[in-house]
């Protein structure tokens, strides 16, 4: 059972482009979180998603970032505009069942505007 | 609003020496609490999961507390070793499902 995916590890962009994230959770997990790591910052909560649906979008900015979870494929995190200090490395994790509580992350994609 | 708190910010050990890593938060309502490790530029690496009907869990050399009366966690290394040398990272899992982290200790451990 492979693990969280996700790609690309690594994203160069200069200020105003779009930077789109993507991870594919384990195997029969329908549940995506997606944290954010500024640097010398903690892990920080942005989104919360099922299967077609954002359960908790408290820790998303309210301008330039969305995230889906589509019924095919992978979760995308995606970012328009971006600016220098969206510079981070954006980690996803994945679980099961709520009521298991448990989430497994991803390797994250480390984010570099220019 | 729950708030985890992680002290030390940094340590370092001699090879072979016990440490005991500290992690509180300010809201006993919690589920679970998960300890993880992270190596530079890398990801998270799951050490040890406590659900909040626990009271430790043990892995090898790892063995994580849990007082949620008090709200306090402690990681306890035993026998440490150069390749210990990490960010230590303690979350709490709110009603949700999501985690809240602290801001880490980072160990060294001198060979």
């Amino acid at each position: 059972n492979a693990g969280v995916m996700q790609n690309p590890r690594h994203l160069v962009r200069r200020r105003g482009q779009e930077a789109r994230l993507r991870c594919s959770p384990m195997k029969g997990h329908s549940h995506v979180y997606w944290y954010r790591q500024l640097p010398e910052e903690g892990l920080k909560f942005m989104v919360y998603l099922q299967k077609e649906n954002i359960i908790d979008e408290s820790g998303m900015p309210k301008e330039r970032f969305s995230a889906e979870f589509p019924k095919e494929g992978p979760s995308i995190l995606r970012i328009q505009q971006v600016v220098r200090g969206d510079s981070a490395a954006y980690f996803c994790a994945s679980s099961p069942d709520l009521s298991l509580n448990e989430q497994f992350f991803g390797p994250g994609t480390r984010l570099t505007v220019l | 609003k729950q708030e985890v708190t992680q002290i030390p910010a940094a340590l370092s050990v001699p090879e072979g020496e016990n440490l005991v890593l500290n992690c509180s938060f300010t809201d006993s309502a919690i589920y679970n609490l998960q300890w993880f490790r992270q190596d530079p530029g890398k990801g998270l690496t799951s050490l040890l999961l406590i659900q909040s009907s626990q009271r430790e869990q043990t892995s090898g050399r790892l063995n994580a507390s849990l007082d949620k009366s008090s709200g306090r966690s402690t990681l306890y290394i035993a026998a440490s070793q150069p390749g210990d040398s990490a960010t230590y990272l303690c979350a709490v899992y709110n009603q949700g499902g999501k985690l809240i982290f602290g801001q880490g200790t980072e160990l060294s451990v001198k060979p």
